[in-house]
């Protein structure tokens, strides 16, 4: 079945160190690549996604790249903020699965000021 | 953003007491709602697909008959977990596509927390 790999957390870092959150999945199909995130006291929100190999998701200064061959979307961002502290999740979406979200177990990132 | 909406947020019951927990989508209408559970530090499982005028689709191993959906509306899904018992204790989500804007994004409530003692 499908999965969805994940590096735990917690993640602490400095305000404007660089972040990486690693991801990686096995699926059935061909999937699409997403990431969530939820801050404090909200539901999860779209943060980026992908649909093909090779294709770059960005939004708010992260980025997540699919990479078929090592089946990874890392998230990145060059410089982070207090206010992206929050949990990171990493999830896929497989129409050979019936179109279920599959996610990780989520990557909580702390940054201190 | 469209706006999912969960009441309560948290709840505390006595074991063997039923609890219900809402889902609604604010300003947009969906004819499926999806409900999750979260265990601490683990990941989000799907237990159901809510389809509005119709039964629920249950994921595998997910007892019906514990977990009774109901999706009355295009905005409301509930949850309800009958006869509680403690190892029912989680953080139960929700999730909604809108069915007008169809853009595939699933959008999602903020949780409820369930405690059973």
């Amino acid at each position: 079945g499908n999965s969805v790999t994940q590096m735990e957390g917690p993640v602490t870092l400095s305000e404007e160190a660089f972040l990486t959150i690693n991801c990686t999945y096995t699926a059935t199909g061909y999937p699409s690549l997403f990431w969530y995130v939820q801050y404090p006291g909200e539901g999860l929100q779209l943060l980026l996604k992908a649909t093909k190999a090779d294709d770059k998701g960005s939004n708010k200064g992260f980025e997540a790249t699919y990479r078929k061959e090592t089946t990874s979307f890392h998230l990145e961002k060059g410089s982070v903020q207090v206010s992206d502290s929050a949990v990171y999740f990493c999830a896929l979406r497989d129409a050979a699965a019936g179109n279920k979200l599959t996610f990780g177990g989520g990557t909580r990132v702390l940054v201190k000021p | 953003g469209a706006v999912v909406s969960q009441h309560p947020s948290w709840v505390i019951c006595k074991s063997g007491t039923s609890v219900k927990i809402e889902c609604r989508s604010l300003d947009f209408q969906a004819t499926t709602m999806f409900w999750y559970r979260q265990f601490p530090k683990q990941s989000l499982m799907l237990m159901a697909t809510s389809n509005e005028g119709s039964k629920a689709t249950y994921e595998q191993g997910v007892e019906k008959d514990k977990f009774l959906i109901n999706h009355a509306s295009l905005t409301l899904s509930t949850l309800t977990v009958t006869s509680a018992h403690p190892e029912d204790s989680s953080f139960y989500i929700c999730s909604a596509r809108d069915v007008v804007v169809n853009t595939g994004e699933l959008f999602f409530g903020e949780g409820s927390r369930l405690t059973v003692l």
